[in-house]
């Protein structure tokens, strides 16, 4: 999607082992979310992120941690990867002053074996 | 009260039938109801989105239909298409503090030709 970048599209990981994901923005928003996607689950928000430094967390937060340093950047790690966490992760967006839709990125799916 | 419920869980429909997903909500601090359309292997997008000042918004096809007392919307498809073949998912959201939505499970629709 323009504008919104993650990395990597497909990851195969074992369990224990830390794991992170990159969201990459280009649209100077403010506002990031990181969603796991489940079937009969939905979206669920894992952390988001209103400024540089400053996050919180989501409904399913555990076990996950974040971390923005730059605007562009929202990186989501998985201290230590259980099965639990096999998903398609999803990278959100968006500008609350114009626009309140999300963007979302194309996600990566992430199997932990 | 965080939850959205949405139903049904899968739909078939005709060509040129008219498709009906249908959400329901608890909270009602939420004023910003989107339908985010996703197709396989891409992150959703937003599709129409309404706020509950109106009970209806119509944006060619797709029409929200919005009961603020009974705290249910709904989405609408006309003259569905095979095109239209996708999960659907609806969500809500507070229009103040940090624009975390809650989405709805999502309905796989699948238009018949």
């Amino acid at each position: 999607d323009a504008g919104i970048t993650q990395s990597p599209r497909h990851k195969v990981t074992e369990t224990g082992t830390p794991v992170t994901l990159r969201c990459h923005q280009t649209e100077n928003h403010r506002y990031m979310y990181w969603y796991r996607q489940d079937p009969g689950h939905g979206l669920r928000l894992i952390h988001y992120s209103y400024g540089v430094k400053d996050t919180d967390k989501g409904e399913v937060s555990d076990g996950y941690s974040v971390s923005r340093s730059k605007t562009e950047d929202f990186l989501l790690t998985l201290e230590s990867a259980t099965s639990s966490q096999t998903s398609v992760y999803f990278c959100a967006i968006s500008d609350s002053v114009w626009n309140y839709g999300y963007t979302f990125g194309s996600g990566t799916r992430l199997t932990v074996v | 009260q965080q939850q959205v419920k949405q139903s049904p869980q899968s739909l078939i429909v005709q060509k040129g039938g008219i498709s009906i997903i249908n959400c329901a909500y608890e909270n009602t601090a939420f004023d910003y109801f989107p339908w985010y359309q996703q197709f396989p292997g891409k992150g959703p997008a937003l599709l129409i989105a309404i706020r509950p000042d109106v009970s209806e918004k119509k944006e060619g096809r797709f029409t929200i239909s919005f009961n603020k007392s009974a705290k249910q919307f709904s989405l609408h498809i006309m003259d569905s298409q095979p095109g239209d073949s996708a999960t659907y998912f609806c969500a809500a959201s507070m229009s103040s503090g940090t624009y975390k939505y809650i989405f709805g499970t999502g309905t796989r629709l699948k238009v018949l030709a």
